[in-house]
Parts: structure tokens; sequence; C-alpha cells
């Protein structure tokens, strides 16, 4: 089974407003991380927003906010108010287990246009 | 603050050929990953190393290979080249404790002809 499952291969987005990219996951371990990351067309992954198993509330930075829904085993990406420079690929990832030792399962991305 | 950087940028080898790729982890960081993404999908892991050993593996066959030197830097070693080695190949690099993400650097691009 996979691990991340990001379900939306592309989405567009008019400029100033706000998009939501989805990511379930599947892990049996109560502890662990989930991790959004924006891939410019450049390769470099940038680290955009984390949050914990253990985490009461939902993680936010700056425009960027996760939509934590532990039962449906989800981690929406919430993007306020788009930017043409959003524009880029978006990976979910998760690490299970507490440790930085533990590996991380990415999804396979969701690409997202900006429009003027 | 340097980040994760990598080196060369980019590559081109042929079928059966080795490679060698290196890696300088964040200042501050001693825990080193490699990542391979192929075109249009997400990152699959590799490994992991820390303290100079191989502590994380992912499902990639004993023709890749790595090292962690006493400065943290690292190497990702490909032998036997395929044509499907033609990747992204990403570091990352984490501190062993207190933190929760893991930084990546430019990645290196390889192309097998």
């Amino acid at each position: 089974a996979q691990k991340i499952t990001q379900t939306q291969p592309g989405m567009f987005v008019q400029e100033k407003e706000a998009v939501t990219l989805d990511c379930t996951y599947d892990t049996s371990d109560p502890s662990y991380g989930l991790f959004w990351y924006k891939q410019p067309s450049s390769g470099e992954m940038i680290f955009l927003i984390y949050q914990g198993s253990y985490d009461q509330q939902n993680a936010t930075e700056g425009r960027y906010s996760l939509n934590f829904q532990k039962a449906r085993k989800s981690a929406n990406l919430v993007i306020s108010a788009s930017q043409l420079g959003d524009s880029a690929m978006y990976f979910c990832a998760m690490r299970e287990g507490g440790s930085n030792f533990n590996k991380f399962y990415f999804g396979s991305g969701t690409k997202l246009n900006v429009k003027p | 603050d340097a980040g994760v950087t990598q080196s060369p940028t980019h590559l081109i080898k042929t079928r059966g050929q080795q490679v060698t790729l290196r890696c300088s982890p964040k200042s501050g960081h001693d825990t080193v990953s490699w990542y391979q993404q192929a075109l249009g999908q997400g990152p699959q892991f590799i490994f992991q190393y820390y303290e100079e050993e191989e502590r994380q593996r992912g499902n990639f066959p004993d023709r890749f290979s790595g090292h962690q030197f006493p400065n943290y830097s690292s190497e990702l070693n490909v032998n036997a080249l395929l044509l499907g080695d033609s990747a992204l190949y990403l570091c990352a690099s984490t501190p062993r404790q207190g933190q929760e993400t893991q930084y990546f650097g430019p990645g290196t691009r390889l192309l097998v002809l």
C-alpha cells in the first residue's frame, strides 16, 4: 500500500485565491511526522510546513497551513492568497517514528499552476 | 550559514559505467540521506548515514552504495549504471536530535545513455 497518496496530478488557481492540495497517508505507527515540500523547476526541495502526529493544533507558516485530520489520515496543504511564484510541484511526505533516523516517504506530487 | 551542497550539478554517463555523487550537509547537521527522483515522480529513499555508518536503507540494489566522512559529508556511488538510473539525486541533511525536518540540496541530475 502507498504510504502517501496525492490524488491531484495538477491544479490551477487564480492569483490571490486560496488553494488546497490533498494528501492522505497510511501508517500504523502512533508517532509520525507529516511534511510539505515545494519543488520549483530548478529541482531543489524547499521545506514548507511540518505537523507532528501528537500536535493538537494545525500547523501554520505564513501563507501555508496544514489541515490535519488524524482520523481520516489526511494532511492537506492550504495556500492562501496564491502568488505567481507559488507555481511549482508540491510534495507531501511522512516520517514514521519519532526519530530523525527514520526514512521519509514521499507522494507523487501535485503540480500547481497559478494564473495571473 | 551554508545550506546543503551537492556536486556535480549535472552528469552524463553511459551504461555500465560507475558514478560518484557528493554531498555536504548543512552546518550543524550530522545525518545525511540520499534520494532518487525519477522524472515525474516523488523522491524515493535510498539510504541514510550517521556516524559514518548506513543506518537505514530503501529498496535499492547493492549497486547503490555510500559513504560518510568524519566531517559528515557523504558520497553516493552507483555501479554498473542502467538507463533507469537516470534521475535527479537529492541529498538531505538533519541534525540527529532536536530538528523535525530535513533540508535538501539542489540535486545532481544524472543522465545515463
